[in-house]
C-alpha cells in the first residue's frame, strides 16, 4: 500500500510566489523522484535524486533528498502560470533489478495572475 | 517520436461489459506497467511486465488482467468492469526494470463504469 505522505494536498498561490512541498515516508529509499502532471497528460519526470543530502536544480525547481532518506522536498521559485499542475513525489528502493515505485498522493498547484 | 500511446483516451461503459485498454510503446522497452490514479491516492500499480510473456501483480490487481505477447504492446483487460474501477489509468514503460528515472508515461485513459 501507499507509504508516502505528501503535503500539502493543494496550494493556491499568486504568480511570482515561491512554492514548497514535501514528501515523507516510513521507509528508506535510495531514489527520490519528482513528477509533474498537467491536465490530460501523463506524469513527466522533473528531478531525480540518488544520494542522501543531494540538492538538485532544474531551472526554477530545486529538490532535496533528505538526510534520513525518508523524505524529500521540492521548491518552485518565482512561480508562473504554466507551473499549474499536480506534482507527485515517488520513492524507489534500489535493488539489483530496481524496486517498485511508490507514489505520493500529489500536490495540486494553482497559480493566479 | 518516442512515446507511449493509449487507446481509448476516454471510455464510458456499463457494469459487466468486457473492455480492453491498449498500450503501445515504440522505444523497444522491456518493462511496461499499468497504474490507476484516484483522487487522494496518487498512482497505484495494477500489473507490470518485465519482458514478453512475463507479467506480475502490482498493488491493486483485483478485477484486471494483462497480457504481453509482443514487446511493444501491453493491453489492460477488464473482464467484468464494476463502478469501483472508474478511474484514470496510465500505462508506462522503461528500458529495463521499473526505473523511475527512465519511465515514460502514456497520456492516460479516463474510464467511467456506470
Amino acid at each position: 500500500g501507499q507509504q508516502l505522505n505528501q503535503s500539502p494536498q493543494s496550494m493556491f498561490i499568486q504568480e511570482g510566489e515561491d512554492v514548497s512541498m514535501n514528501c515523507t515516508s516510513s521507509s528508506i529509499f535510495n531514489t527520490w523522484l519528482w513528477y509533474k502532471q498537467e491536465p490530460g497528460e501523463g506524469p513527466v519526470l522533473l528531478i531525480a535524486l540518488y544520494k542522501a543530502g543531494e540538492l538538485t536544480s532544474n531551472g526554477r525547481l530545486t529538490a532535496q533528498f533528505g538526510i534520513t532518506r525518508k523524505d524529500s522536498f521540492l521548491n518552485i521559485s518565482a512561480s508562473i502560470p504554466s507551473d499549474v499542475g499536480i506534482y507527485f513525489c515517488a520513492g524507489q528502493l534500489l535493488t539489483d533489478s530496481w524496486g517498485k515505485l511508490q507514489f505520493g498522493a500529489g500536490t495540486q498547484v494553482v497559480v493566479t495572475p | 517520436e518516442a512515446q507511449v500511446t493509449q487507446n481509448p483516451r476516454y471510455l464510458i461503459t456499463v457494469t459487466g461489459k468486457k473492455l480492453t485498454v491498449t498500450c503501445s510503446q515504440n522505444m523497444n522497452h522491456e518493462y511496461m506497467s499499468w497504474y490507476r490514479q484516484d483522487p487522494g491516492l496518487g498512482l497505484r500499480q495494477i500489473y507490470y511486465s518485465m519482458n514478453v510473456e512475463v507479467t506480475d501483480k502490482g498493488d491493486v490487481p483485483e478485477g484486471y488482467k494483462v497480457s504481453r505477447k509482443e514487446k511493444r504492446n501491453f493491453p489492460l483487460i477488464l473482464e467484468s468492469p464494476s463502478p469501483n474501477q472508474t478511474s484514470l489509468y496510465f500505462c508506462a514503460s522503461s528500458l529495463s526494470g521499473p526505473r523511475g528515472d527512465e519511465q515514460f508515461f502514456g497520456p492516460g485513459t479516463r474510464l467511467t463504469v456506470l
